[in-house]
């Protein structure tokens, strides 16, 4: 259906240690959004993949869009406490976006 | 721009009773959407609005949710009764048509007890 699987759901990493959030697709997605939602906060958001292959950078975060377009990732470079939160995934079809179920991270220092 | 403006921000209540959720919409943004978010079943998109008027509504649970838009500026969120399992966080969000991004409210964090 219109549903994005977001894996993992948790995760607990070292300060300074890599993380990585993966979200697949079982359809060919025409573009995808990444958001993130700070503990006891709302969803912000952070960028949008629209092409096959594409690779955006925010300092630390590396966004890729899978050449099927049917999955994309966001890679995050030595973590920070300031990190930490929830990052959904989400898929903007029909006038509708659609969440992943998103990956909790936590960073200890 | 304030963003998108909810209240209230945290409400506690008794099974029963109704509660309103409001929204003020960024000034412009012509599609608004309704999002409930609990553990269990992440976010859920309940209803959303273009132009004021209710496009899908197919997410709302039950009778006992109903959502308005009497004008661009304004949304509200009803429950009536409520019950203890409508404990949740509820987002308004809302997009400028062609923009494809959501701008989220800060939420109301509803407790039925």
């Amino acid at each position: 259906g219109q549903q994005v699987m977001q894996i993992p759901q948790y995760q607990h990493v070292q300060e300074g240690e890599d993380f990585t959030t993966y979200c697949n697709s079982s359809t060919t997605l025409s573009n995808i959004q990444w958001y993130k939602q700070r503990p006891g906060g709302h969803p912000v958001f952070l960028i949008q993949l629209v092409k096959s292959g594409e690779v955006k950078k925010q300092k630390r975060l590396t966004f890729q869009f899978g050449e099927a377009k049917k999955n994309s990732s966001l890679h995050i470079t030595a973590t920070q406490t300031t990190d930490v939160g929830t990052y959904f995934c989400a898929k903007f079809t029909g006038n509708q976006f659609y969440f992943g179920t998103g990956t909790s991270l936590t960073v200890i220092p | 721009d304030a963003g998108v403006i909810q209240s209230p921000r945290h409400e506690v209540t008794e099974m029963g009773q109704e509660v309103t959720l409001r929204c003020k919409p960024i000034s412009g943004h012509d599609y608004l959407f309704w999002y409930r978010q609990t553990m269990m079943r992440g976010l859920e998109l309940l209803i959303y609005f273009n132009n004021n008027v209710p496009i899908d509504d197919s997410g709302m649970p039950e009778d006992r949710f109903s959502a308005k838009m009497p004008n661009a500026s304004f949304s509200t969120l009803k429950i009536q009764p409520s019950e203890p399992r409508d404990s949740a966080v509820y987002f308004c969000a809302t997009q400028l048509s062609g923009a494809n991004v959501l701008t989220f409210g800060a939420g109301s964090r509803l407790t039925v007890l």
